[in-house]
């Protein structure tokens, strides 16, 4: 099972939104309702984001939003602050192997 | 609070063997399903293995699987991952990871721990 794909890196001033890109096909973000987004600060857990698409954990700020379309899901972020700087991943329930994560994405706040 | 505890890394040869732990506290542990997820150095996040609530269901990366064994002892609130003939390419941090949902393999996962670093090395 192949990763799925996601810019290697995305930047934005503070106050501005950005979006994360996640690729896959229709074995695995297409096909299915299961993606989800985490957030890693390196050295620490990760956490979790959104889940199946577009729901948001209890404690997640409303300036994360996730949509999909086809087979590439998205995760935006609002009112980008310097906290938001961290590496991102999507992962997505896959047929062939239940979990896959994206390649990741490291956030930089300028 | 949820909590996740792993150990039992540290430097083991090319064929050898080692087991992690993970101990879980701050919720019911007999009742979700449970993984492992690794991330080599510099390098991204690679879903390893889930186990499902009551062990009877397991699921493995091919990276791994006739390699690697997930189990759980639910009255010890522990997880566990035996890694036999780890190869070099496993060296990585290894992190045990709480599913969100009770009844499905097909969950995010909603906690982490803050993850044990496994050296494969002669």
């Amino acid at each position: 099972q192949s990763a799925l794909t996601q810019p290697a890196s995305v930047s934005g001033s503070p106050g501005q939104s950005i979006t994360i890109s996640c690729t896959g096909t229709s074995s695995d973000v297409g096909g299915y309702n299961y993606v989800s987004w985490y957030q890693h600060h390196p050295g620490k857990a990760p956490k979790l984001m959104i889940y199946e698409v577009s729901n948001r954990p209890s404690g997640v700020s409303n300036r994360f939003s996730g949509s999909k379309s086809g087979n590439t899901a998205s995760l935006t972020i609002s009112g980008l602050q310097a906290e938001d700087e961290a590496d991102y991943y999507c992962s997505s329930y896959t047929s062939s192997s239940i979990h896959v994560f994206g390649t990741g994405t490291k956030v930089t706040v300028l | 609070e949820v909590q996740l505890l792993e150990s039992g890394g540290g430097l083991v040869q090319p064929g050898g063997s080692l087991r992690l732990s993970c101990a879980a506290s701050g919720f019911t542990f007999s009742s979700y399903v449970m993984s492992w997820v690794r991330q080599a150095p510099g390098k991204g996040l690679e879903w390893v293995s889930t186990l499902s609530a009551s062990g009877a269901g397991t699921y493995y990366a091919d990276s791994v699987k006739g390699r690697f064994t997930i189990s759980r002892d639910n009255s010890k609130n522990t997880l566990y991952l035996q890694m036999n003939s780890p190869r070099v390419e496993d060296t990585a941090v290894y992190y045990c990871a709480k599913g969100k949902v009770k009844t499905t393999v097909i969950t995010p996962f909603d906690y982490w721990g803050q993850g044990t670093l496994v050296t494969v090395s002669s």
